[in-house]
């Protein structure tokens, strides 16, 4: 079974901190990566996606993929309630038109 | 936003009927799912289409079935409700197998 894993969280930033979000899986063969946020209630939003290794930037938040040590995080700069939510990570099982979902993380920004 | 319009958004339901949920695209994407989300469960894969009547199954596919007749169209059916498929459903689309999927706003199912 192909798997994508996250704790759980919460995770719980005070406000204008970084959040560090990750990632791990065990399919070797996944290119790229995709990260949700989640309010409560409400349907994922894609916010990053990241095909290569390194690092990719948009805005406060940074993606980061290390195809080796096969673990994907994100970084979020200068933390915002509004941030709060949950983050799940996906990734696509080789060779089909799947995405495995983590369970997701969720964030709690504190004012 | 990616054009995606679940129908109906709510519904509560009997133990035995049959129920039809409808993921409608407008944005030409070959790729349709369905997923359901339950606590504690995250998003499971039921069923995909990758183009007009060519469907496959996902992780938790057994009482669903699927039927995808034209492009812009993916349907969902419980063919005979259980409470255990009490979820709320999201149907993705995505351009290809390697890009984003995008998300419905979902379908919250109840079935008593």
């Amino acid at each position: 079974q192909k798997e994508v894993e996250q704790n759980s969280g919460p995770l719980s930033v005070p406000e204008g901190a970084i959040a560090s979000l990750n990632c791990t899986y065990s399919d070797r063969g996944s290119q790229s990566f995709f990260w949700y946020r989640q309010y409560s209630g409400k349907s994922p939003e894609l916010i990053m996606f990241i095909y290569s290794n390194g690092d990719k930037e948009d805005g406060r938040f940074t993606a980061q993929l290390n195809k080796a040590s096969q673990y994907v995080s994100l970084l979020i700069r200068d933390s915002q309630p509004r941030d709060s939510a949950t983050y799940l990570c996906a990734g696509p099982a080789s060779n089909t038109g799947k995405l495995i979902f983590g369970q997701g993380t969720t964030l709690q920004v504190k004012p | 936003d990616a054009g995606i319009t679940q129908s109906p958004r709510h519904k509560v339901t009997e133990t035995g009927t049959p129920v039809t949920l409808r993921c409608h695209q407008t944005e030409n994407h070959r790729y349709m799912y369905w997923y359901r989300q339950d606590p504690g469960h995250g998003l499971r894969l039921i069923h995909y289409s990758y183009g007009v009547k060519d469907t496959d199954k996902g992780e938790v596919s057994d009482g669903y079935s699927v039927s995808r007749s034209k492009t812009e169209d993916f349907l969902l059916t419980l063919e005979s409700a259980t409470s255990s498929q009490t979820s709320v459903y999201f149907c993705a689309i995505s351009e290809s197998r390697d890009q984003p999927q995008h998300f419905g706003d979902g379908t919250r199912l109840s079935i008593l």
